[in-house]
């Protein structure tokens, strides 16, 4: 079975510049969910989404937003890119809607923004 | 106070020898716990999860839950070069919460 996908695999944009970052989970995944990962914050969680809804959010200001296909690909969108935003996006699948099954990441997206 | 808190690092050990990891959390509610490994440059993958209290054993690694005490351990017996890495505990609070990490340094 192939592993989750993640494209872009780097990015730069500058500040004041959108980005959409795109994931696709293992097969047969309905749940995706986005963290972001900085040497100084660990891993973040961003939102999780199953069968195309929202099911949980974290303390990430709008400008962060996502979206969910009926085929469980995702994306993410970041707006009005800030400095502070240059880090590793990760999407996770897992079978199961929730944290409590197995996450299964992909390689991540690395975004600098200049 | 942070949900997760595992041991500062860096934890450095010499081949053959025992590495623990440890981690308290703050949600007496939870039922399960993860521990993954990334390595330098590369994405988190699972190498243990245990539910309940007492020991989980798998290989080399040894997973320990005290759910009274809230701590979750993770024992690497004959550390290898290999297993050099952060190692990241989590557990489910709904928002899938990670601790940051101890980076582990197996010397030869």
């Amino acid at each position: 079975k192939a592993g989750v996908t993640q494209t872009p695999r780097y990015l730069i944009k500058t500040r004041g510049q959108q980005v959409t970052l795109s994931c696709s989970p293992i097969s047969g995944h309905r749940s995706v969910s986005w963290y972001q990962q900085t040497p100084g914050q660990g891993l973040q969680f961003l939102f999780e989404y199953f069968s195309e809804t929202q099911r949980n959010k974290g303390n990430f200001p709008g400008r962060f937003s996502g979206r969910q296909f009926s085929n469980s690909r995702s994306e993410m969108n970041v707006s009005t890119l800030e400095l502070g935003d240059s880090a590793l996006y990760l999407c996770a699948s897992s079978l199961l809607a929730g944290d409590t099954d197995t996450q299964y990441f992909g390689p991540g997206t690395r975004l600098t923004v200049l | 106070q942070k949900e997760v808190e595992q041991n500062s690092g860096p934890l450095s050990v010499p081949e053959g020898a025992i590495a623990s990891l440890n981690c308290t959390y703050s949600d007496r509610g939870s039922q399960s716990f993860f521990w993954y490994r990334q390595y330098s440059g590369k994405s988190p993958e699972l190498i243990m999860s245990i539910y309940s209290n007492g020991d989980k054993e798998d290989g080399r690694f040894t997973a320990q839950l005290n759910k009274a005490s809230q701590y979750v351990s993770l024992l690497i017996r004959d550390s290898q070069p290999s297993d050099s890495a952060t190692y990241l505990c989590a557990y489910p609070t709904g928002k899938s919460t990670f601790g940051d990490g101890t980076t582990l340094t197996v010397k030869p």
